[in-house]
């Protein structure tokens, strides 16, 4: 089944600078890369996604990038702001099911 | 649109007891919806794949006699913990897809589960 490893596990940025996560997946099928911004306690909420015809996509200081070749995908955050502390998820599917990745806790210090 | 919701919100139940969390698609029909379970400081895991109107399909390790899902409406999916132990107790949530957009997930706010 596909795999997905996620990094890093944790994530320190000052407010105002930019913010890189990364991820890779095993299962060249996958075409669709979300990913979510989770709060403590509250559902997963999907901040961005990419099919995988597309290799980038933006929505304002939300970017993500896709490199089938390599077979990764990054989220990259601008202008961090403290709201943006959270964890955030990547995940890939080749149609219903999502395969999620471990998780990177971003603090956004003021 | 695309509204989950998830009763009950927590629940905190003894040991050997059964649990059932209600998972409904407010706004719209869902013929799959999905299961996870969420340890603290971890990710979501899937439990199981759940179809309207047949057997819920479980990944590997997931016990189905223990966790037993029924979807028995476009708009419902159940999942009953039963014979709970300390060990089940988690973050459960739900999501669902729209038949005509197989991709995104929406997600349901989550149960937290507490077996004493």
């Amino acid at each position: 089944g596909e795999n997905v490893e996620q990094h890093p596990s944790t994530l320190s940025v000052q407010e105002g600078d930019s913010a890189v996560i990364k991820c890779t997946y095993s299962d060249s099928a996958s075409n669709y890369f979300p990913w979510y911004k989770q709060e403590l306690g509250k559902r997963p909420q999907l901040i961005i996604d990419i099919r995988s015809n597309v290799g980038e996509k933006k929505d304002q200081r939300i970017a993500v990038t896709l490199n089938k070749t390599a077979k990764h995908f990054s989220l990259h955050i601008t202008e961090t702001q403290p709201e943006d502390s959270a964890v955030y998820f990547c995940a890939a599917s080749m149609g219903r099911q999502l395969t999620f990745g471990s998780g990177t806790q971003l603090t956004v210090l003021p | 649109g695309a509204v989950v919701s998830q009763h009950p919100s927590w629940v905190i139940c003894k040991s050997g007891t059964s649990v059932k969390i209600e998972c409904r698609s407010l706004d719209f029909q869902a013929t799959t919806m999905f299961w996870y379970r969420q340890f603290p400081k971890q990710s979501l895991m899937l439990m199981a794949t759940s179809n309207e109107g047949s057997k819920a399909t479980y990944e590997q390790g997931v016990e189905k006699d223990k966790f037993l899902i029924n979807h028995a409406s476009l708009t419902l999916s159940t999942l009953t913990v039963t014979s709970a132990h300390p060990e089940d107790s988690s973050f459960y949530i739900c999501s669902a897809t729209r038949d005509n957009q197989p991709y995104e997930q929406y997600f349901g706010p989550g149960t937290r589960l507490t077996v004493t």
